[in-house]
């Protein structure tokens, strides 16, 4: 199957400076790819989403970033908050096939 | 957004038993269902697709016949974990995916501890 990783396992970062996570995928026929959010004992909850046709994407506080070129993906969090610290993953997804998911990166925010 | 739910959000049970974990897309049709299993610090790992009405695909690796899926409506799937054992012990997500296949919700996990 697909492989998804992410460079970084942990992220710790202070109070009100942005974050970045980093995501590394193989397969470049995937064309859509999606950020969630996982907290402690609960389901993953959905950030924002890219498809292949754009290199950005815009949320509220976050940014997606993705280079089909080197097949990488990156969130950005503007001014951390306590709230955003949880487990982060990534996932990609070819067509209207599964989604596959990164192993995750915990981001730690520092208050 | 949407909303899909699970039950129970935990259980624990013996050695040997069977459980059923149900799922339900609350406010949607979920033409397509999926079960995820998660162990400790790990990412989530597909277990099982299924679409209403059909038999459900499972992964490599995983036992049809020890995880029992069944998707009898568009709103609801469930998951039977049968003759459990403690190795069975993990957090299992299920998630919903609409007609439109960019959106795909995912239930608030059930904690399954086998004794």
């Amino acid at each position: 199957g697909e492989s998804v990783g992410l460079h970084l396992p942990t992220l710790s970062v202070q109070e009100g400076d942005n974050s970045i996570i980093n995501c590394a995928y193989s397969n470049s026929a995937s064309d859509y790819f999606i950020w969630y959010k996982q907290e402690s004992g609960k389901g993953p909850q959905f950030i924002i989403d890219i498809r292949s046709n754009m290199d950005k994407r815009q949320g509220q506080r976050v940014t997606v970033l993705l280079n089909k070129t080197v097949k990488h993906l990156s969130l950005q969090i503007a001014a951390t908050q306590p709230g955003d610290s949880a487990v982060y993953f990534c996932a990609e997804r070819v067509g209207a096939n599964n989604l596959f998911f990164g192993t995750g990166t915990r981001l730690t925010v520092i208050p | 957004g949407a909303v899909v739910s699970q039950h129970p959000s935990w259980v624990i049970c013996k050695s040997g038993t069977s459980v059923k974990i149900e799922c339900r897309s609350l406010d949607f049709q979920a033409t397509t269902m999926f079960w995820y299993r998660q162990f400790p610090k790990q990412s989530l790992m597909l277990m099982a697709t299924s679409n209403e009405g059909s038999k459900a695909t499972y992964e490599q690796g995983v036992e049809k016949d020890k995880f029992l899926i069944n998707h009898a409506s568009l709103t609801l799937s469930t998951l039977t974990v049968t003759s459990a054992h403690p190795e069975d012990s993990s957090f299992y997500i299920c998630s919903a995916r609409t007609s439109n296949y960019n959106e795909q919700f995912f239930g608030p996990g059930t904690r399954l501890t086998v004794l």
